[in-house]
């Protein structure tokens, strides 16, 4: 069966600070992966999706980059972490596209990001 | 692009009530998910709807997909107070395929015993 890892859980990060979201799932090959933040109270915001490795969508523009050094590794970072960078990050991922399938996406555990 | 919106945003019913959470599309679309969020917690996939008049249930929810109204509902039957959470109702954001997906605001749910 699939599983998605994040980590840290947890952080809590000056303004300023460099950062580095991990994000990996076992038990597929080659999946659609996603970044989504989402705020306190508040819906999910896409952030990046990406359909392989080396290949990142980016669909806000903002504070954060993407990379995906392998076919199920994915990752979030920063070179300088500002307030609203604060929420709680989500991966999510789902297999392409085939028949009889729902492309249903499923997330990971999460990082909750404090920036302060 | 999709556009979703759900209501009501908030919601509070009484253990054994009947109630239902209304997810209405903008455009077009070949599919709608229902997730759940527990608080602090990720999204757990609920239901996915992939035709017109689908409908899917699972112990005390049911969901139903309306194409030509461009609606789904998402029903909870005799509500039980492990059913708090936040609902979210999702659609592919070009109308179709998985690449991305537009998420509603969610429908805060709380099951008052």
């Amino acid at each position: 069966s699939q599983t998605i890892h994040q980590w840290p859980a947890t952080l809590v990060q000056p303004v300023g600070s460099p950062l580095s979201l991990e994000c990996t799932v076992e038990g597929t090959s080659n999946p659609n992966l996603y970044w989504y933040r989402q705020a306190a109270g508040r819906g999910l915001q896409l952030l990046f999706y990406s359909v392989g490795i080396g290949q990142i969508s980016s669909e806000v523009p903002q504070n954060l980059s993407a990379s995906r050094p392998q076919d199920r590794q994915f990752i979030l970072s920063s070179k300088k972490l500002l307030l609203s960078d604060s929420g709680f990050y989500l991966c999510a991922w789902s297999v392409l596209r085939l028949a009889g399938n729902t492309d249903t996406q499923y997330f990971g555990p999460g990082t909750r990001l404090t920036v302060l | 692009e999709l556009k979703v919106e759900q209501n009501p945003l908030f919601l509070s019913m009484q253990e054994g009530k009947n109630y239902t959470i209304y997810c209405n599309y903008s455009t077009t679309s070949d599919r709608l998910y229902w997730y759940r969020q527990d608080p602090g917690k990720s999204l757990e996939s609920l239901f996915v709807l992939l035709s017109n008049g689908a409908v899917k249930q699972e112990g005390r929810l049911m969901a139903s997909l309306d194409t030509k109204a461009r609606l789904s509902t998402l029903h909870i039957t005799a509500a039980v107070h492990d059913l708090s959470a936040t609902y979210f109702c999702a659609g592919p954001l070009r109308g179709f395929g998985n690449e991305k997906l537009t998420f509603g605001t969610g429908t805060r749910l709380t099951i008052i015993p």
